[in-house]
């Protein structure tokens, strides 16, 4: 059973840090890996997406990399910004006839000015 | 613009009411999902449905029931037999297709409180 974990709960840093969240998987047969932002209150909007047969993914700021061997990926944010305050999900995809997303619980990231 | 739908954005329930959250998408999506966020809990899968006329049981579905009459719609609906209903709700699509592998697209949630 596929298991994702999210390290660290919560992080505070000052604008402009460089950073790197962590996320880690059990089962590396693992279909594809998806970085999600969430804000307080809302839905979860998309950042990035690794499938299976890739390395890194990027997107303006943001950098993900996959790690099948160790079960790992990172979501680095480059020049981090008040507006990068919120919180980030990762979650890996197992195909069962369907994609099944397991989610960790989530890095709650503050950007002070 | 392509997306998914959720009304309402906000539900209230009383004790022993089933209540029914929509759940629209216009993605052109094979698969929808169900999930509930709990505060600390993160995301938990509830129902899922691959096709029309189909759908399998997630990780907590008791309480819980569902329809998918139509490829656009995966209404969920929470029974008077869930205990603990209030929480943030989500519903997302994805395609079921290898060569359309873009991961899931999540409407904006409903929050469903008992009052």
């Amino acid at each position: 059973k596929q298991e994702v974990t999210q390290i660290p709960a919560a992080l505070s840093v000052p604008e402009g840090e460089n950073l790197v969240l962590n996320c880690s998987f059990t089962d590396s047969a693992i279909y594809n890996l998806q970085w999600f932002r969430q804000d307080p209150g809302k839905g979860l909007t998309s950042l990035l997406l690794i499938q299976s047969s890739q390395r890194e993914q990027t997107s303006g700021r943001l950098n993900a990399s996959l790690d099948k061997s160790s079960g790992r990926s990172t979501l680095y944010i480059a020049a981090s910004q008040p507006g990068d305050s919120a919180t980030y999900l990762c979650a890996g995809a197992v195909f069962q006839g369907a994609q099944k997303l397991v989610f960790g619980q989530g890095t709650r990231l503050t950007i002070n000015p | 613009d392509g997306g998914i739908t959720q009304s309402p954005k906000y539900l209230f329930r009383k004790e022993g009411q089933n209540v029914t959250l929509s759940c629209e998408q216009n993605l052109n999506h094979d698969a929808m999902y169900w999930y509930r966020q709990d505060p600390g809990q993160g995301l938990r899968l509830i129902y899922y449905s691959q096709i029309v006329n189909d759908f399998q049981k997630g990780d907590i579905a008791e309480g819980y029931s569902v329809s998918r009459e139509k490829k656009e719609s995966f209404p969920l609906t929470v029974t008077s037999a869930q205990k603990n209903p209030t929480a943030f709700y989500l519903c997302a699509s994805s395609f079921n297709r290898v060569e359309f592998d873009y991961g899931y697209t999540f409407g904006s949630g409903t929050r469903l409180t008992v009052v």
